[in-house]
């Protein structure tokens, strides 16, 4: 356990569905982070939220909409997605947002688009 | 660009020595990590190193970092069947939040 808890640990979601994937860390850590981990290829940062701020957006499609309510949650809200969305969705966080603070994982969502 | 490399597998017998190899290219980088990715769970922190270290040993894992030819490697001794798991290299560009990870190297270990 790592602290970082993420549900649902998988989804299957059709193209025309809205659906919404959540993060809690019970850190106190100030920054969260989603990343999109598909097969054979590098885990992808989408985005950085520290003190509930948005501090980064990799260029990630507008069909991704996140949301941080307060520093322990982070959400992710899914609408008309594509298949090739479909991939493992890890939610991570850290006391600060520069690489002094090691990243806390969660065990991700396994999202299929069908 | 911001590239970073690993081979994807690696096999070996248990109460071998694993080593795993990865290559980076931005040179600004001020910290390097390795992760470990057990089926079914998120990255794991392993160990880090800072950018101006060329070694560093936490029991039974050795980090090396060659700065000249940005190379780090992760040396596991007595790996056990535990270990089997993907490892993931990840580097810390001086700009901007974000960590690049390779894409992982599956360890596979048999007794």
């Amino acid at each position: 356990e790592t602290g970082v808890t993420q549900t649902p640990r998988h989804l299957v979601m059709g193209m025309t569905n809205k659906k919404s994937l959540k993060c809690e860390q019970h850190l106190g850590h100030n920054a969260m982070y989603w990343y999109k981990q598909s097969a054979k290829k590098p885990l992808e940062l989408m985005f950085v939220y520290s003190l509930e701020e948005r501090v980064e957006n990799n260029s990630v499609p507008s069909r991704f909409s996140p949301e941080c309510p307060n520093s322990s949650h982070l959400f992710l809200h899914l609408h008309t997605l594509q298949p090739e969305d479909s991939a493992l969705y890890l939610c991570a966080s850290s006391q600060g947002d520069s690489a002094l603070y090691e990243q806390y994982f969660g065990p991700g969502t396994r999202l299929t688009v069908t | 660009g911001e590239d970073v490399e690993q081979s994807l597998f690696l096999s070996v017998r248990e109460g071998d020595s694993s080593v795993i190899n990865c290559t980076y290219t931005d040179s600004s980088s001020t910290y390097l990590y390795w992760y470990k990715q057990e089926p079914g769970a998120g990255l794991q922190l392993l160990t880090y190193i800072f950018s101006n270290m060329d070694m560093k040993q936490d029991q039974r894992l050795t980090v090396l970092l060659n700065k000249k030819d940005k190379h780090l490697s992760l040396r596991i001794a007595d790996t056990q069947t535990g270990d089997s798991a993907i490892y993931f290299c990840a580097e810390k560009p001086q700009a901007g939040t974000a960590l690049i990870f390779g894409k992982g190297t599956t360890l596979s270990v048999s007794s």
